[in-house]
């Protein structure tokens, strides 16, 4: 069964720093891997979907890069801002295209 | 707008009462999720759906029952078999369950014993 595992599981940065979200899974036969947003009390916002064809993605000051030999996902942001405050949480397949599984998330508080 | 309606957005349940939780999508989206969320932890899938008329328990299902008798539409029911039903429940659909173009998510229920 796909275990997924987000490090750290939170972070505090001064505004202006670029940072990396660590997200590493088990089971590395994906198709895909999402990154997603949450805010406190708000359902999930989907940043980037990475199929399993690609190296990364890239939005904005996000971009995340999966290599699923080693079953390793990182998220990138760049010039941090207090907006950017909330929970990151990445999600994969159990097996194949199943229901996505998530890890617990990284908190990341931005401070200006 | 496209998007995920959940209602209601808090629900408050007493001791062996039974209660639903709404979700209704305009995306045209043949899968539905229900995902549960406590503090400090990631999404546990309670039920999916590929398609109307059918749906597969997740990992969590006890206590809980659905229906997908529409598209649009995938309500959960916290039956009073489920012993602690206090949590954050989280409703997602998708274009297909085969290929993951990727979930949209709604706002959420908060659920309360009391």
């Amino acid at each position: 069964k796909q275990e997924v595992t987000q490090i750290p599981a939170a972070l505090s940065v001064p505004e202006g720093e670029n940072l990396v979200l660590n997200c590493s899974f088990t089971d590395s036969a994906i198709y895909n891997l999402q990154w997603f947003r949450q805010d406190p009390g708000k359902g999930l916002t989907s940043l980037l979907l990475i199929q399993s064809s690609q190296r990364e993605q890239t939005s904005g000051r996000l971009n995340a890069s999966l290599d699923k030999s080693s079953g390793r996902s990182t998220l990138y942001i760049a010039a941090s801002q207090p907006g950017d405050s909330a929970t990151y949480l990445c999600a994969v397949p159990n097996s194949g295209n199943t229901p996505l599984v998530f890890g617990k998330g990284t908190r990341l508080s931005v401070i200006a | 707008d496209g998007g995920i309606t959940q209602s209601p957005k808090y629900l408050f349940r007493k001791e062996g009462q039974n209660v639903t939780l709404s979700c209704e999508q305009n995306l045209n989206h043949d899968a539905m999720y229900w995902y549960r969320q406590d503090p400090g932890q990631g999404l546990r899938l309670i039920y999916y759906s590929q398609i109307v008329n059918d749906f597969q328990k997740g990992d969590i299902a006890e206590g809980y029952s659905v229906s997908r008798e529409k598209k649009e539409s995938f309500p959960l029911t916290v039956t009073s078999a489920q012993k602690n039903p206090t949590a954050f429940y989280l409703c997602a659909s998708s274009p297909d369950a085969t290929v993951n173009y990727g979930y949209t998510f709604g706002s959420g229920t908060r659920l309360t014993v009391v």
